[in-house]
């Protein structure tokens, strides 16, 4: 079972907006699974951003969203800021012990 | 609201054998599945496998089967993480989460803290 595909690196300024994508195959984010993100900044554990696709945890900001579309899941940071600077994975599974990571998308605030 | 605390850092030779705790505190340790996944230097995230404390089964990514073993205390609900005939590519941050999981999704919430495994000779 191969990977999710994310960008490696994604930038933009302070207030913008970015979108990091995730691709999948027919039998992961093709076949209707959903699509967790996670947000990973240095020295600590990833924490949960995004669940099933769509809902945002109690506590994460509604800057943060996703979606999907075919096999293309999709996270979009809005009004971009500082701390925002992270690594964000993407996550599905295809299958109950398969579970599957993209490789990371680093973004930068410029 | 669980919050789970794993073991410390560790540092093995190369064909020995490593385990890491997760101590899972808040609400009722039967009702988690707990995973372990882990994160090598300048690699992504992968999954290895989980605990289901009710249900007394493991479950383990192919990869690591054989060669990795995941059991639950209940009496002090803590999680354990066995990895065997440890190699240099083993060395990682190795993290527990509870995850939930459905037909259509999963995911990882809290995670602890990590554990350094470090494989040297």
């Amino acid at each position: 079972q191969s990977a999710l595909t994310q960008p490696a690196s994604v930038s933009g300024s302070p207030g913008q907006s970015i979108t990091i994508s995730c691709t999948g195959a027919s039998s992961d984010v093709g076949s209707d699974k959903l699509v967790s993100w996670y947000q990973h900044s240095p020295g600590n554990s990833p924490t949960l951003i995004i669940s099933e696709g769509t809902k945002r945890p109690s506590g994460v900001s509604d800057r943060f969203s996703g979606s999907t579309s075919g096999n293309t899941a999709s996270l979009t940071i809005s009004g971009l800021q500082a701390d925002d600077e992270a690594v964000y994975y993407c996550s599905s599974h295809a299958g109950y012990e398969t579970v599957l990571f993209g490789g990371g998308t680093k973004l930068t605030v410029l | 609201q669980i919050n789970l605390v794993q073991s410390g850092a560790e540092v093995k030779k190369p064909g020995s054998s490593v385990r890491v705790s997760c101590k899972v505190s808040g609400g009722i340790f039967n009702s988690y599945t707990i995973s372990w996944l882990r994160q090598a230097p300048g690699q992504g995230l992968e999954w290895m496998g989980r605990a289901i404390p009710m249900l007394r089964i493991s479950n383990y990514a192919q990869k690591f089967q054989g060669r990795v073993t995941i059991t639950a205390d209940e009496s002090t609900a803590t999680v354990y993480l066995d990895l065997s005939s440890l190699r240099s590519d083993d060395t990682a941050m190795y993290y527990c989460a509870r995850d939930q999981w459905d037909s259509r999704s999963i995911w990882f919430d809290p995670w602890g803290q990590g554990t350094l495994v470090t494989v040297s000779s």
